[in-house]
């Protein structure tokens, strides 16, 4: 067990909703990466969090947003769900560019 | 835009039969990570190597990290059944002149491995 928890487990919304899934990081771990997993791909970068600022981002558009707390946990929101969202979330905690400890995920499914 | 290639994307092995897995990137990396992760499970660290030419065992576990730091390997020697699952290379691009990194992880497809006991 890494210690991070995500919530919800499992996820169904419609197209055009909105979701927020939230991440526990690590005890200990000021940075906070999401990762959006499509079945039998590799995580892809979403965004990073590092001490309650945006740092680093990648090829998505900014209906995905996010926010980090002064605890380290995390959220992240996504607007206007299309269907092709459908997919594993994944959040993961470090200590700044270090080994990243994965949580569970959240399963997101739009319909 | 930046990419890792992993190849292959598939292997079976028979249980005592080595494996490995190959990853190529597009750019120079400062470090790059690899992970396994099992069917409907996430992905577990499992080794960073940061220097150009690192070799890192660990038990039957052998990760290369390329000269020019852009490639890297990872060897399991004598597969065992607790080997199945799918091992992605994880590389942090070099993208600033002093050589840093931003936290951008990009990871390849991954090598889904399978063992026949």
């Amino acid at each position: 067990e890494t210690g991070v928890t995500q919530s919800p487990t499992h996820l169904i919304k419609t197209r055009g909703q909105q979701v927020t899934l939230r991440c526990s990081s690590q005890s200990g771990h000021n940075t906070v990466s999401w990762y959006q997993q499509a079945l039998g791909q590799g995580p892809q970068f979403i965004f990073q969090y590092y001490r309650e600022e945006e740092n680093g981002r990648g090829n998505f558009p900014p209906r995905f947003s996010g926010l980090q707390f002064p605890n380290y946990s995390s959220e992240l929101n996504v607007n206007a769900l299309e269907l092709d969202d459908s997919a594993l979330y994944l959040c993961a905690s470090s200590l700044e560019a270090g080994e990243q400890y994965f949580g569970p995920g959240t399963r997101l499914t739009v319909t | 835009g930046q990419q890792v290639m992993q190849i292959p994307q598939y292997q079976h092995v028979q249980e005592g039969e080595d494996f490995t897995t190959y990853c190529n990137s597009s750019t120079t990396l400062s470090n790059i990570q690899w992970y396994k992760q099992r069917p409907g499970g996430h992905p577990v660290f499992l080794i960073q190597l940061v220097k150009s030419g690192e070799v890192k065992k660990q038990k039957r576990l052998t990760f290369q990290f390329g000269e020019a730091k852009k490639n890297s390997s990872l060897h399991i020697t004598a597969t065992q059944t607790t080997d199945v699952g799918t091992y992605f290379c994880a590389g942090n691009p070099v993208i600033t002149d002093y050589g840093g990194s931003q936290g951008n992880l990009i990871f390849g497809k991954g090598t889904k491995l399978s063992v026949k006991p």
